[in-house]
């Protein structure tokens, strides 16, 4: 069983496109993030969230939206897609009461916006 | 969360210890020192982490100086698959923090 699963794991779209990806973990954790790492494979977050609350927004573009239907899920979509958003997401999780454990990661999604 | 600073890049060989400083001079008494890695294409993954004592899992080791100011990751018996970036990361636990700041990284090439 995978812990946290991302789909899809490729993506190729037009710039100008509405994107989603879909994150689901079944570790029973608490709080889901996303990162972003770029071509210079530097990781930044982009959203946390707690209990299906919004934690953490850094400075993101609002084309981004990040939608928790439950604890389980995270979902991150995205408007008028530009070429700068290609990049490698990832979704993590981590039961942030008992953080000891440290985070679990998907495997990514790669996201070419030509 | 306190800063942490890796050496850019590193070289091991197969069947040799690998053992990745970082230093945290600036860390806080309740401040965890954690280490994860990213195998090529791959997420993050938690390796290790440590307070004060010495850790070991079957993974690696930990090794953390008495002051808390520096830290070393060491892989016993590096095999090619252990060439990764490896991330120290020095934060508070279970303080509502949210997140896991990555800095660059080591980077580990393990040479057959």
């Amino acid at each position: 069983d995978t812990a946290v699963s991302q789909t899809p794991k490729y993506l190729v779209t037009q710039m100008g496109n509405d994107k989603s990806i879909k994150c689901e973990q079944n570790l029973g954790h608490d709080t889901m993030y996303w990162y972003k790492q770029d071509s210079k494979k530097f990781l930044k977050i982009m959203f946390s969230y707690n209990n299906k609350e919004l934690i953490i927004n850094e400075t993101v573009p609002n084309r981004f939206s990040p939608k928790s239907p439950d604890k389980a899920h995270l979902n991150l979509h995205i408007n008028s897609l530009e070429l700068g958003d290609s990049a490698v997401y990832f979704c993590a999780s981590s039961q942030e009461r008992r953080a000891i454990m440290g985070y679990t990661f998907g495997s990514g999604t790669r996201l070419t916006v030509v | 969360d306190a800063k942490t600073t890796q050496p850019p890049s590193m070289d091991c060989a197969e069947g040799r210890a690998a053992n990745l400083p970082c230093n945290h001079s600036t860390i806080s008494g309740n401040e965890y020192v954690y280490w994860y890695r990213q195998i090529h294409s791959q997420g993050p993954q938690y390796i290790i982490h440590g307070l004060k004592n010495n850790e070991t899992n079957e993974m690696a080791s930990l090794i953390i100086t008495e002051d808390r100011k520096s830290s070393t990751l060491i892989l016993p018996h590096a095999t090619l698959r252990d060439t990764a970036v490896y991330y120290c990361i020095v934060r508070v636990v279970g303080a509502g923090s949210y997140q896991l700041t990555f800095g660059k990284g080591t980077k580990l090439s393990v040479i057959p």
